[in-house]
Order: structure tokens, then sequence, then C-alpha cells
């Protein structure tokens, strides 16, 4: 399995809080992707950085921001948790060097209560 | 994703072949065909990819028509643990970690014994 961790796998919070969710990899892979996994509609991505400091917007990106300072970790956060923001969430991955196919993580499975 | 174009759900006899069909007629010349599976909450795993020319491995194959528009992913003898949501999605060569990696639906496989 290729090295990559989200943590935590599970969290409960309050409406209004902030929630930082962390994935992990030590590829050293350039590209790292999150996205949201709700009943009815697949996988649809939030964010994604394709390196240090670079990263740019999904298809549902409302209510969530990401930072990349390393090239291990990418963080998503939640600034003011929602209901609607229940969801499964995934953590990818995928090198550039030439075209190979992305890893997933395990998956963090947030709900706002 | 409106770049893909799925049926819902599918089922499949347990040792018959398996024939996920997926539309992506407007495809371009540098995009390749990927395709991922999903069992029950797992993080989605990398089947198999092909650009124009029909590829087979260890796990599957995958036939794409010559006008590129259309590709049908078959696993040669499905198992119950081939019950999973599959999803088909175009990849950018080397660029497509930039552009982002989108997912539609998917197709839900129901293997039945």
């Amino acid at each position: 399995d290729a090295g990559i961790t989200q943590s935590p796998r599970h969290k409960v919070t309050e409406t209004g809080t902030p929630v930082t969710l962390r994935c992990h990899q030590t590829e050293n892979h350039r590209y790292m992707y999150w996205y949201r996994q709700d009943p009815g509609h697949g996988l649809r991505l939030i964010h994604y950085s394709y390196g240090v400091k670079d990263t740019d917007k999904g298809e549902v990106s409302d209510g969530y921001s990401v930072s990349r300072s390393k090239t291990e970790d990418f963080l998503l956060t939640l600034e003011s948790a929602t209901s609607s923001q229940t969801s499964v969430y995934f953590c990818a991955i995928r090198t550039d060097r030439g075209n190979t196919e992305a890893f997933f993580g395990q998956g963090t499975r947030l709900t706002v209560v | 994703d409106a770049k893909t174009t799925q049926p819902p759900s599918m089922d499949c006899a347990e040792g018959r072949a398996a024939n996920l069909p997926c539309n992506h007629s407007t495809i371009s010349g540098n995009e390749y065909v990927y395709w991922y599976r999903q069992i029950h909450s797992q993080g989605p795993q990398y089947i198999i990819h092909g650009l124009k020319n029909n590829e087979t491995n260890e796990m599957a194959s995958l036939i794409i028509t010559e006008d590129r528009k259309s590709s049908t992913l078959i696993l040669p003898h499905a198992t119950l643990r081939d019950t999973a949501v599959y999803y088909c999605t175009r990849v950018a060569d080397s660029g497509g970690g930039a552009d982002g990696l989108t997912f539609g639906k998917g197709t839900h496989l129901i293997i039945q014994p």
C-alpha cells in the first residue's frame, strides 16, 4: 500500500467549531487531493495541491480551506463546521512522474452535530 | 462528472464476465482513461488505465473503442469480492494532476451468487 495516512479516522464535532483533517504521505508525491463522499454524490473534489504552497479549488470548495507547507502534509480545514459538512473525507496522492495512478487514504468520517 | 457517463448500477452472476461501460465522447487526444473501484467504505483503488490500445493486467481488461469515445472494463471471472462501485475517469497526460482529478458517481456492480 502507498504510504498515505489520514488523521483522525473518526471525529464528531459541534456546529460552528473549527476542524482540521490531516493527510500525510511518505511517497514524496507532488499532487495531493481532498475529496468528500456523500450518498448519491460519489467522490467530489474539494481542493487539490500541485506542490508546496500551490493549491487550487475543486468543485465543492466553499466552506473549506487547505494548506500545504510541506510536501508530505496536506491539511483540510473547516473554519466553522456545519451539519452539511458531515461526510466521509478521502485524501489522495499522485506522482507527476509519467502517467500514473492515484492512491487513496482510508478516509475520515466526520460528523457535525 | 460530466466528462464521463456510466450506468448507475449493474448485476452480474458470480463466475461470469462483468462488462462495465463508460462513455467519454469528448475525450481529448492526450487524455487517458482510468478505472478505479471502491469496495464498501474503503478508499478507492486503481484498476487499470489506457490511452487507445486495449490493456490487460492481473485485475481486469480495458477495451477502448477506435474513436476513443467509449470504453469497457472487463472483469473476466467476477467473484463476490468484486462487488463495488467502479469509477471511470479521464486524466490528461502528465498535466492531469494540475487540473485536478475528478470522478463521477460510478457504477455500482453487484455480483450475484
